[in-house]
């Protein structure tokens, strides 16, 4: 079955680099149409989306993030990377990746999502 | 690329049936028939409800529907259970910036 799961720092200081990994199964990155996304919500606040990686390592970023944000994958690993610079409080959030698996199609599996704090 | 804009809170009694609606604009919702809609219980992670506007994904129930119409797009719930209450977001393709969310809305069953 499909499954996804991030990692990464729970805390982060202010100005520091984030880097956060999806690890997934089920499926294959290299596979025509996936694709995989990173999504945050700050607690008790709206979803906001931020980058996807296509399985022919087309990337796409949130206009208003895209200068800090990095995303790449790792095929063989099964694995997602994104990182965002210049880190700030504001940006404490809990980040989700998810699945899409064909142009359209939605997010149809994610995450369970890991929450980021940004405190000095 | 702002977000979508919902209303903040609908209710209902069980089996009635309530719409949300998300507006966007002629850069968004407008130009794709490419929105989604997710459901989010408190704490857990949201779930595909509804894509391509219309579409349900396997497994979820046909009490769901969505439609379109110029930049708004409108999630139908029908018959309401107590399991339905929960955070609604849209979802829209929007060109350059691949996806922008609404800002969400929270369904009470009376």
């Amino acid at each position: 079955q499909v499954t996804l799961r991030e990692s990464g720092p729970a805390l982060v200081k202010p100005t520091q680099t984030l880097t956060l990994t999806c690890t997934f199964s089920g499926f294959s990155l290299s596979t025509s149409g996936m694709c995989v996304s990173w999504i945050r919500q700050p607690p008790g606040k709206a979803l906001e989306w931020l980058a996807r990686i296509d399985w022919d390592d087309d990337k796409y970023y949130s206009t208003s993030l895209k200068t800090r944000l990095t995303i790449s994958k790792d095929t063989s690993k099964n694995q997602v990377v994104l990182t965002m610079t210049n880190m700030d409080p504001v940006d404490t959030a809990t980040y989700y990746c998810a699945r899409i698996s064909a142009y359209g199609s939605g997010n149809d599996y994610w995450g369970q999502g890991t929450l980021v704090t940004v405190s000095s | 690329q702002s977000a979508l804009t919902q209303p903040a809170s609908v209710s209902g009694s069980p089996g009635q049936s309530i719409t949300i609606s998300c507006t966007g604009t002629s850069s968004d919702v407008g130009s794709y028939n490419l929105v989604s809609w997710y459901q989010q219980h408190p704490g857990k992670a949201p779930k595909l409800m509804i894509y391509e506007v219309s579409k349900r994904p396997s497994g979820v129930s046909n009490r769901f529907s969505g439609s379109k119409s110029g930049n708004t797009a409108s999630l139908t719930i029908s018959g309401l259970q107590a399991e339905d209450e929960a955070d609604y977001y849209c979802c829209s393709y929007a060109g350059s910036s691949p996806e922008v969310f609404g800002g969400g809305t929270k369904l009470t069953v009376l």
